[in-house]
């Protein structure tokens, strides 16, 4: 099967400038994920999806991160304005019942903000 | 809350010896409990979970690794460390319910000498 798709690979961004992140699970996964992996940490859940609809978004920075996650299927996360602190990759997984099953992962996005 | 730990940051070992990484969890119910690994670059790759049962589980690339409840620890071994293990090795606890959270540890580095 096809894996979880991500794009793009890299950004360098200037602080205060936005930027978006494209993630398409694998298909028939109702569940998405988005993480954070700063250097050095482990990843961080951003936001959950289970179908089209938010489950957690607690750890979400919503003054400046949004999701979005149309039909279901492909989701976007943007950040507007970056900070320098959002330096980090971005990684999107999906699972076919919730994260109990395991996840697969996406190669993510390296993003840097300069 | 749940919340995992693992207490090395980096691991040398010599190539086709034994390996054993750390990692202890925090966690009121039954954990479900994962290790995923990630190569440079690269998402994370799921190598093993442990939701009940047999306290000894089997994974891939031969991996293993054993619940310990009354120690609150899920230890990752392998007995002959291949060159091509060098990566970062996460472990992850997760609850169950409704729609489940995974968190992640901060990581283990293990790097492989010939």
């Amino acid at each position: 099967e096809a894996g979880v798709a991500q794009s793009p690979r890299y950004k360098i961004i200037e602080k205060r400038q936005s930027v978006a992140f494209w993630c398409n699970p694998i298909s028939g996964h109702a569940t998405l994920y988005w993480y954070q992996q700063i250097l050095g940490q482990g990843p961080k859940l951003l936001i959950q999806f289970q179908n089209n609809g938010v489950v957690d978004d607690s750890q979400l920075p919503k003054d400046r991160f949004s999701a979005e996650r149309l039909k279901g299927v492909d989701s976007t996360l943007k950040i507007q304005p970056a900070k320098l602190e959002d330096s980090a990759v971005y990684l999107c997984a999906s699972s076919f019942q919730g994260g109990l099953y395991g996840y697969t992962f996406g190669s993510g996005t390296r993003l840097t903000v300069v | 809350a749940q919340s995992v730990t693992q207490p090395d940051i980096h691991i040398t070992v010599s190539e086709g010896a034994s390996l054993e990484l750390r990692c202890n969890y925090s966690y009121g119910a039954t954990p479900y409990l994962f290790w995923y690994v990630q190569s440079p670059g690269q998402g994370l790759q799921l190598l093993l979970k442990y939701f009940s049962g047999d306290t000894l589980v089997q994974g891939i690339k031969g991996f293993e690794a054993e619940f310990k409840r009354s120690q609150s620890s899920f230890n990752l071994r392998k007995p002959s460390v291949h060159w091509s293990d060098a990566a970062e090795y996460f472990c992850a606890v997760g609850r169950g319910g409704g729609y489940q959270k995974v968190t992640f540890g901060t990581g283990t580095k293990l790097q492989v000498i010939p």
